[in-house]
């Protein structure tokens, strides 16, 4: 079955510490990773896809096959940086269906 | 050039009654999908179109069902409304299949009493 996991709902940090939020996948195939971040009163939006390799408001996520895995990371946080993060998995050649993990809020204070 | 917009922003509905919600891509994308957001279950994948074809569908009752016009808008109909259907409902579009990045309206809150 196709599975995203996002073991944590909440994850509090402080200004300048650095932050992990973690996602799991199960998928057979050859998956495309997202990670969407939703700003307070905002539309979700991209935040970053392991195709592009591109580091994005100084985060990165690495796609780890063995471990089936696709971890969101950012060494130094910010305060604008709270938010909720949700990471996808795109089928291959499935279209634009996107399943998503129940999302993880960054909450980052000073 | 302007995002996707969905319409209406708010609908209360009574149980039993049928509702259909809107949703007008960003020009020139040809892919719109439909998301179901609850707290409890998070976001959950409804159906895919793409040039007036279902490419893609979830795990929904029938009673879910959707349809899109050779302008690339596309609608949502809901039928026999149940109380679990109450949940803000999200279009996305694309400009293609296949993994791309899918660019989000503000959703439609349903609301059925």
């Amino acid at each position: 079955a196709q599975r995203v996991t996002q073991p944590e709902k909440l994850l509090s940090v402080f200004k300048g510490a650095p932050v992990e939020l973690k996602c799991n996948y199960s998928y057979s195939g050859s998956p495309e990773l997202f990670w969407y971040v939703q700003y307070s009163r905002q539309r979700l939006q991209l935040l970053l896809r392991h195709i592009s390799r591109e580091s994005i408001k100084g985060f990165t996520a690495d796609l780890n096959k063995g471990e089936t895995s696709f971890h969101l990371k950012k060494p130094f946080a910010q305060e604008e940086d709270s938010a909720m993060y949700y990471c996808a998995l795109s089928p291959n050649q499935a279209g634009t269906a996107l399943i998503f993990g129940k999302g993880t809020t960054l909450s980052v204070s000073s | 050039k302007a995002g996707v917009t969905q319409t209406p922003r708010y609908l209360i509905k009574t149980r039993g009654q049928q509702v259909t919600l809107s949703c007008s891509p960003i020009s020139g994308h040809r892919s719109v999908s439909w998301y179901q957001q609850t707290p409890g279950q998070g976001l959950q994948f409804l159906f895919e179109y793409f040039s007036e074809t279902q490419r893609n569908k979830g795990n929904f009752p029938g009673r879910f069902s959707g349809r899109q016009f050779s302008n690339s808008r596309s609608e949502m109909n809901v039928s026999t409304l149940e109380l679990g259907d109450s949940a803000l409902y999200l279009c996305a579009s694309s400009t293609q299949t296949g993994g791309t990045e899918a660019f989000f309206g503000q959703g439609t809150r349903l609301t059925v009493v």
